[in-house]
């Protein structure tokens, strides 16, 4: 199984539209993270929740709108998509936010803005 | 922000040869890891390195940390086709409590 999916894995829309993005990981994590991987490869966090509650918010436009039902799901929905959105998401999870505990991603989904 | 930046961007070698991967930071850290990202896939941990260590192996990887020149790297040994990937180090710092990620090594492990 998974311990951390997302879906969809690919996601082809238009300007102007709205869509969502969903995470679930299945190791009992506190803390879920959203990254936006760039088409240089440059990773870089978008928010964090800890407990369904928002930890870190990176000076993301707030078209950008996460949602925790529980700390088992973090999902991304964003609104009125730009070309500029276009990238890899990456959700990942760690056991907490401690600074020893490593985090799991996962697969990615891929964005494409036309 | 205060990424971690990899040196160098892309890195080519024979298989059986070692692969050096350097990291820069810019802040006091609390630990660093290092993370493998095969093409299309997410990434996946590798090794961390505390602060307060110099050297950490875990099988043909080896870090290292310098934290006065703010600086690790990561060698790989005896490479293997199967190591070609992207690999980036991810300081954690401790203004901001979080991981940092740069743009990553791109690896390529000729056969």
């Amino acid at each position: 199984d998974t311990a951390v999916s997302q879906t969809p894995k690919y996601l082809v829309t238009q300007m102007g539209n709205d869509k969502s993005i969903k995470c679930e990981q299945n190791l009992g994590h506190d803390t879920m993270y959203w990254y936006k991987q760039d088409s240089k490869k440059f990773l870089k966090i978008m928010f964090s929740y800890n407990n369904k509650e928002l930890i870190i918010n990176e000076t993301v436009p707030n078209r950008f709108s996460p949602k925790s039902p529980d700390k088992a799901h973090l999902n991304l929905h964003i609104n009125s998509l730009e070309l500029g959105d276009s990238a890899v998401y990456f959700c990942a999870s760690s056991q907490d936010l401690l600074a020893k505990n490593i985090q799991y991603f996962g697969a990615g989904t891929r964005l494409s803005v036309l | 922000s205060q990424q971690g930046e990899e040196d160098p961007q892309a890195l080519s070698i024979q298989e059986g040869e070692n692969a050096t991967m350097n990291c820069s930071y810019k802040t006091s850290i609390n630990n660093l890891q290092w993370y493998r990202q095969n093409s299309g896939r997410g990434l996946v941990h590798l090794i961390l390195i505390r602060s307060n260590e110099r050297e950490k192996h875990s099988g043909r990887l080896r870090v290292t940390l310098d934290t006065s020149k703010k600086s690790s790297s990561l060698l790989i040994t005896a490479s293997r086709a199967a190591d070609t990937a992207s690999y980036f180090c991810a300081p954690f710092i401790n203004a901001g409590n979080m991981l940092t990620f740069g743009g990553g090594t791109r690896l390529m492990v000729k056969p």
